[in-house]
């Protein structure tokens, strides 16, 4: 239950597309939602998050849609572009996990110029 | 605040040797995490710490691992003997309180280990 499964595992899309990650969760506590991206070499950073209150948030070209009853969040980066090329995590938390986040597989996204 | 401090960035090692990583949380974060990625596992959570305090290592794959966090601005990973099943890279990573405005976490640029 305190899975969070994430498709696909690999995406190839050329510049100026949409990007779209999925992720999908079963425990109804959790409450935040963030996405992660890493480049070789590095660390996760945080890219955006959002809590179950609102259905979307959008930061830039990043943008979290949320559906609460079907227990699924999803990213969509807008005109993306070959700097976006890295590996996104979801991720999941809530109140009966305290702090600890619930990571997906990772998807590894390829922007061909 | 330079982030999330991680040493050393690469380490490799024979097979049965200590190895020790360490890390210095960004001031202020009360909550430290240790996390194993390999391509077969991806992230995987070992063990995590609020206010020095460990909370749950149970992602400790063996009693070959055991962690410290003796004060706020340090902790170390240390596995005893090491094996080669063991390569991979370690992040630490650091956050605030659950619920406050700059809420994540913060991830160091990962220690790459190698068991040859």
């Amino acid at each position: 239950q305190q899975q969070v499964k994430q498709s696909p595992q690999s995406l190839i899309v050329q510049k100026g597309g949409i990007s779209i990650i999925n992720c999908a969760y079963e425990n109804t506590a959790f409450d935040y939602f963030p996405w992660y991206q890493q480049f070789p070499g590095k660390g996760p950073a945080l890219l955006i998050a959002i809590r179950p209150d609102v259905s979307e948030k959008k930061e830039g070209r990043f943008t979290i849609s949320f559906n609460k009853s079907a227990k699924q969040f999803s990213l969509h980066i807008m005109d993306s572009q070959p700097g976006d090329s890295a590996t996104y995590f979801c991720a999941a938390s809530g109140e009966t996990s305290g702090s600890r986040l619930t990571f997906g597989e990772g998807t590894q996204l390829t922007v061909n110029p | 605040d330079a982030g999330v401090i991680q040493s050393p960035r690469h380490e490799v090692t024979e097979m049965g040797q200590e190895v020790t990583l360490r890390c210095k949380p960004i001031s202020g974060h009360d909550y430290l995490f240790w996390y194993r990625q390999t391509m077969m596992r991806g992230l995987e959570l070992l063990i995590y710490f609020n206010n020095n305090v460990p909370i749950d290592d149970s992602g400790m794959p063996e009693d070959r691992f055991s962690a410290k966090m003796p004060n706020a601005s340090f902790s170390t990973l240390k596995i005893q003997p090491s094996e080669p099943r063991d390569s991979a890279v370690y992040f630490c990573a650091s956050s605030p309180e659950p619920g406050t405005a700059n809420y994540g976490y913060t991830f160091g640029s990962g220690t790459r280990l190698t068991v040859v």
